[in-house]
């Protein structure tokens, strides 16, 4: 199974709503990832999780929450977004040893309101 | 911090023949890797190849190779019989360290369209 698994496939928030990005994943790996994508740009790395702590933050608003409950789940917690973190947001995986591939999910597209 | 380079946005190419996706990079990590990754219009980001910097030989999958060129800093992307269902986005990206984690650095990326 080499699947990374992201639900919802799409949403549209309000400006005033709370939501949540689920992503899940059943390889072992114990690093794991959120990308914002914008249209036509590549994947921008938001928060990066090392056996399930924060690893990396890059300097992302605090309307961004992510959590890792265990080590096959993470989830991205949204709350007073802009319309401007409208985007294609993509979850990853790989195990932490050196130059491995990360395995992608089909991303959730966000549209805010 | 490591720079990723591609310089063709777009690409146009005719069924069946080669085509060749150009990527530069620019690290002073003497351990490295380089990915390729397909993007189609909905969105997933499929891996194609991995070349390792201390590789011998060049990557290959399929129709996939990678023309690897460390003195010259470049790892271009090789697909043989393009088919139709290789219009995407391809994007270039290395593995990058920092504080003990590791991330993708992606380059800008070119968008292939194959006629028929």
């Amino acid at each position: 199974d080499t699947e990374v698994t992201q639900t919802p496939k799409h949403l549209v928030m309000g400006m005033t709503n709370k939501k949540s990005l689920k992503c899940e994943q059943h390889m072992g790996h114990r690093a794991m990832y959120w990308y914002k994508q914008k249209a036509k740009k590549p994947p921008e790395l938001m928060f990066v999780y090392s056996y399930e702590k924060l690893s990396i933050n890059e300097s992302v608003p605090s309307r961004f929450s992510p959590e890792c409950p265990n080590s096959s789940l993470l989830n991205l917690h949204l709350h007073a977004l802009q319309p401007e973190d409208s985007a294609l947001y993509l979850c990853a995986s790989s195990q932490v040893s050196r130059n491995t591939e990360a395995f992608f999910g089909q991303g959730t597209r966000l549209t805010v309101v | 911090a490591q720079k990723i380079t591609q310089t063709q946005p777009g690409m146009f190419v005719q069924e069946k023949e080669a085509v060749t996706l150009d990527c530069t990079y620019d690290t002073s990590d003497p351990s490295y890797g380089l990915f390729w990754y397909k993007q189609p219009s909905s969105g997933e980001m499929i891996f194609l190849i991995y070349q390792g910097s201390y590789d011998q030989q060049n990557a290959t999958e399929g129709r996939y190779s990678l023309n690897f060129q460390k003195a010259r800093k470049s790892a271009n992307l090789v697909i043989s019989a393009s088919q139709l269902g290789d219009s995407a986005m391809y994007f270039c990206a290395m593995r990058e360290y920092f504080q003990g984690a590791q991330k993708l650095v992606f380059g800008q990326g070119t968008r292939l369209t194959i006629n028929p």
